[in-house]
């Protein structure tokens, strides 16, 4: 089955500096990229997604890069504030008759300090 | 809005006792998934349901069942709560003409003492 490595699992930056988050995968048939966003208290909610005919997707502040050749995405932060400090997971998906299956991985603890 | 509920927010139990966990989501959805949380391990699924009454193991399926009878509950059972079980449980579920967002309820801390 698939499986997802995630790094680094916490990074600490200055507030207005930019936070990459990377991730691989194994199973060549994924094709979805999500990233949740999980706030202390709350369950993960979704923050950017990319599928496999794209190599990047920026919304704001935030942009997620896809390499399927090395199998490989991440998450990228600019101007980054207090607010941004949370726990983001990287997954991946097969979608087609996966019923939405998720393989996520082992999540990056984000500070950022004012 | 889009809602995902969940029982309870903290639980604690006994090793041994029988729990239940439970999900309702309102979005009509027709996958739903549960999954615990533990530091340095990410989400794993424990167990997922595309339809009433149908399941499917997920990757850590031992020690758990589930029950589905209507379309917008989704039950997680422990069958005979043990401390390694201890853990955060969440809840999601995802539409399948919704697009590919899996939406969370706020989770269950369960402890087993």
């Amino acid at each position: 089955g698939e499986n997802v490595e995630q790094h680094p699992s916490t990074l600490s930056v200055q507030e207005g500096d930019s936070a990459v988050i990377k991730c691989t995968y194994s199973d060549s048939a994924s094709n979805y990229f999500p990233w949740y966003k999980q706030e202390l208290g709350k369950g993960p909610q979704l923050i950017i997604d990319i599928r496999s005919n794209v190599g990047e997707k920026k919304d704001q502040r935030i942009a997620v890069t896809l390499n399927k050749t090395a199998k490989h995405f991440s998450l990228h932060i600019t101007e980054t504030q207090p607010e941004d400090s949370a726990v983001y997971f990287c997954a991946a998906s097969t979608g087609g008759t996966s019923y939405g299956k998720l393989t996520f991985g082992q999540g990056t603890i984000l500070t950022v300090h004012p | 809005d889009v809602k995902v509920t969940q029982s309870s927010r903290y639980l604690v139990k006994r090793t041994g006792e029988k729990v239940f966990l439970e999900c309702v989501q309102d979005m009509d959805h027709e996958n739903m998934f549960w999954y615990r949380q533990d530091p340095g391990l990410g989400l794993r699924l424990i167990y997922f349901s595309y339809d009433v009454k149908m399941k499917e193991k997920g990757d850590i399926p031992e020690g758990y069942s589930v029950s589905r009878e209507k379309k917008e509950r989704f039950s997680l059972i422990l069958e005979s709560a043990s401390t390694n079980q201890t853990s955060m449980y969440l809840c999601a579920s995802i539409g399948s003409g919704s697009g590919n967002e899996q939406f969370f309820g706020p989770g269950t801390r369960l402890t087993v003492l």
